[in-house]
């Protein structure tokens, strides 16, 4: 499965959006992004995942560019609660569509 | 709540000690994965099962651990003298898995082992 490069950290204010950034530009074209997020001690928590085209649920938005090389996790409004670390994951028919590989993601701090 | 659920959160063991932690998954959901995360790295896969047949094991899957889904519901993972290397949070996952489309993972709460 394709690698991701995610930036170690980022900061947001509370209130305004996220953008987290993820390149994966060996990803090929049955490989799906996934997003998951792990706040301190917990497990993780899937948010969202694409394939070609834009997803938005009610965590989050997932925008993935028309060469599918790169993608941006949006959280609309960030609370102090989505302090977490985010991992962008590619998955595809290498791993059978059945592990996931985790980097080590990028750690979103939100401040008042 | 229907979420994964594993026992027990906590175990502080001595070296040498056996440990045996439970996976009970989302109801339905056919795939079960088991992962261990060390502090500061992501989760790194260990093995996964597809009912009761367990489908692939990662390198990471000593001869000291072992992993069951005996009927196809909870698992449990096993992991026999221990050593202060396998100090780490165990993370289960389960997914419902049809046809070859990429299936949703669904994660625990973890166990966290200690080993003095």
């Amino acid at each position: 499965d394709a690698k991701t490069t995610q930036p170690t950290s980022m900061d947001c204010a509370e209130g305004r959006a996220a953008n987290l950034p993820c390149n994966h530009s060996t990803i090929s074209g049955n490989e799906y992004v996934y997003w998951y997020r792990q706040i301190h001690s917990q497990g993780p928590q899937y948010i969202i995942h694409g394939l070609k085209n834009n997803e938005t649920n009610e965590m989050a938005s997932l925008i993935i560019t028309e060469d599918r090389k790169s993608s941006t996790l949006i959280l609309p409004h960030a609370t102090l609660r989505d302090t977490a670390v985010y991992y962008c994951i590619v998955r595809g028919m290498n791993s059978g569509y059945s592990t996931l590989t985790f980097g080590k993601g990028t750690m979103l701090l939100v401040s008042p | 709540d229907t979420g994964v659920s594993q026992n027990p959160r906590h175990k502080i063991t001595k070296r040498g000690q056996n440990v045996t932690f439970r996976c009970d998954p989302i109801s339905e959901h056919n795939r079960l994965y088991w992962y261990r995360q060390t502090l500061g790295q992501g989760p790194e896969f260990l093995t996964y099962f597809q009912n009761e047949a367990q489908l692939e094991k990662s390198r990471l899957l000593s001869d000291r651990f072992s992993a069951e889904r005996p009927k196809g519901s909870f698992s449990t993972l096993e992991i026999q003298r221990t050593e202060q290397g396998d100090s780490a949070m165990y993370l289960c996952a389960s997914s419902f898995r049809s046809g070859g489309a990429s299936d949703t993972q669904y994660f625990g709460p973890g166990t966290r082992l200690t080993v003095l």
